[in-house]
């Protein structure tokens, strides 16, 4: 059974970092990309980055780009994404996703919410 | 960038009724790359349809995808009450993903 498991999140200041993980299983890690995704309290779903599976190739959103960081362990089976100068419009709930085919998300953690308040 | 916009934003039905649910893109996508999710609330995103039209792992055959090119549609043939959620596309090209903004579908 895949599992996708998020920690990390919580409570920052704004201008501050966090780095939030996503530790999978039941799936061959190393042989997926993944993605982080999130949904701002009460809106829509964004793409935040992703990540190939070998960790060669990253990918983001022009929303974080310079600011977050994808990456992963894939002898730990797990995926990070390290959040610098946060804002308060980073405030959401951050899904990490499997990517598969043609780039859909077939597996999604049950996410981790932080909150950007002074 | 590929903005997708989803209408209607809210779609009031009874349980039993057809529900659809329309995905236009601002610029043409590739079917292969286009797909659904739904969301209740407090649960992660649950993916529905991907190529545009193949149903994913365990879904209903009440739930149906079509189009191509920047017109794609959703089609629920007759809502079980556990279908009311809030309906995303969403498609992947040049090395991004985007969503569409959502459709609420809602008990009448």
């Amino acid at each position: 059974e895949v599992q996708l498991l998020e920690s990390g999140g919580g409570l920052a200041q704004p201008g501050g970092s966090l780095r939030l993980s996503c530790a999978a299983s039941g799936f061959s890690f190393s042989n997926n990309a993944m993605s982080w995704v999130r949904q701002a309290p009460g809106k829509g779903l964004e793409w935040v980055s992703a990540i190939s599976g070998s960790g060669g190739s990253t990918y983001y959103a022009d929303s974080v780009r310079g600011r977050f960081t994808i990456s992963r362990d894939n002898s730990k089976n797990t995926l990070y994404l390290q959040m610098n100068s946060l804002r308060a419009e980073d405030t959401a709930v951050y899904y990490c996703a499997k990517v598969w085919g043609g780039g859909y998300f077939d597996y999604w953690g049950q996410g981790t919410l932080v909150t950007v308040s002074s | 960038e590929i903005v997708l916009t989803q209408s209607p934003g809210t779609l009031s039905l009874s349980p039993g009724e057809r529900a659809t649910l329309s995905c236009r893109a601002s610029q043409s996508v590739s079917s292969t790359y286009l797909a659904w999710y739904q969301q209740k609330p407090g649960q992660a995103p649950r993916l529905l349809i991907y190529g545009a039209s193949s149903r994913a792992t365990g879904i209903p055959d009440r739930f149906s995808g079509s189009g191509s090119g920047t017109d794609f549609t959703l089609t629920i043939s007759r809502l079980e009450p556990e279908d009311f959620a809030v309906y995303y596309c969403q498609q992947h090209g040049s090395s991004r993903w985007t969503f569409g903004q959502g459709t609420k579908v809602e008990i009448k």
